[in-house]
């Protein structure tokens, strides 16, 4: 158990429609990080939150926006949904004292189906 | 462009052998590379990191060398077993100040299976 906690597991949608995904990263840790990972890819870089400000953006489409709140918990939202954004979207955290490592803790992820 | 590159989508090895796992990278500010482990229905969990500034790092079965000219690492695993069949995702940061961790860039990955 990483002590990263994603939900929902699983959600299956229709096209256009919207949803969000939410994260709680593992106790203290202050930065957040969202991958997506489609099918025969690996893991693309999304998004990174650090202590509540965006920090890094990576290949984020217009459609998805992110936040993370006071409490440090996050939320991905994926509006207008294509088939294409199918993909396994996991949430990764890291803690302070680990500046510099890059080592992430990552969640089980949420598997997105659009129908 | 991927930044990032595990050129061998699979690599079979049997159990007990050597599995050596390849990874290049072409981006030159990267000064830090991680191997992460994922099974089915789990997250990627870390497994082994190394610095720039060295070439060799060890941890039990687990070494990982890199070659800075080259930009290319590889992951051995000695002996291999049965529980380490998973996919091996390849991933390197670039420090940055200011506070907090980097994020990280990965490759594809390459499914790694020991048969017995």
């Amino acid at each position: 158990d990483s002590g990263v906690t994603q939900t929902p597991k699983h959600l299956i949608t229709a096209t256009g429609q919207r949803v969000t995904l939410r994260c709680s990263p593992r106790s203290g840790d202050l930065s957040v990080y969202w991958y997506q990972q489609s099918l025969d890819q690996g893991l693309q870089f999304l998004i990174q939150y650090y202590n509540g400000e965006e920090r890094a953006k990576g290949n984020i489409l217009e459609r998805f926006s992110a936040q993370q709140f006071p409490d440090l918990h996050s939320e991905l939202n994926l509006s207008s949904l294509e088939l294409g954004d199918s993909a396994l979207y996991f949430c990764a955290s890291s803690g302070t004292r680990l500046v510099g490592t890059g080592e992430l803790f990552f969640g089980e992820g949420s598997r997105l189906t659009v129908l | 462009d991927q930044q990032v590159k595990q050129n061998s989508p699979s690599l079979s090895v049997q159990e007990g052998r050597i599995s050596i796992l390849n990874c290049d990278y072409t981006n030159s500010m990267f000064d830090y590379f991680l191997w992460y482990k994922k099974y089915p229905a789990e997250g990627p969990t870390f497994l082994i990191s190394i610095s720039s500034i060295k070439d060799k790092n060890e941890d039990g079965r687990f070494t990982v060398f890199l070659n800075k000219s080259a930009k290319h690492l590889s992951l051995h695993i000695v002996p291999s077993q049965p529980g380490d069949s998973a996919v091996y995702f390849c991933a390197a940061s670039v420090k940055r100040s200011g506070g907090g961790a980097d994020g990280l860039t990965f490759g594809k990955g390459t499914h790694l299976i020991i048969q017995p």
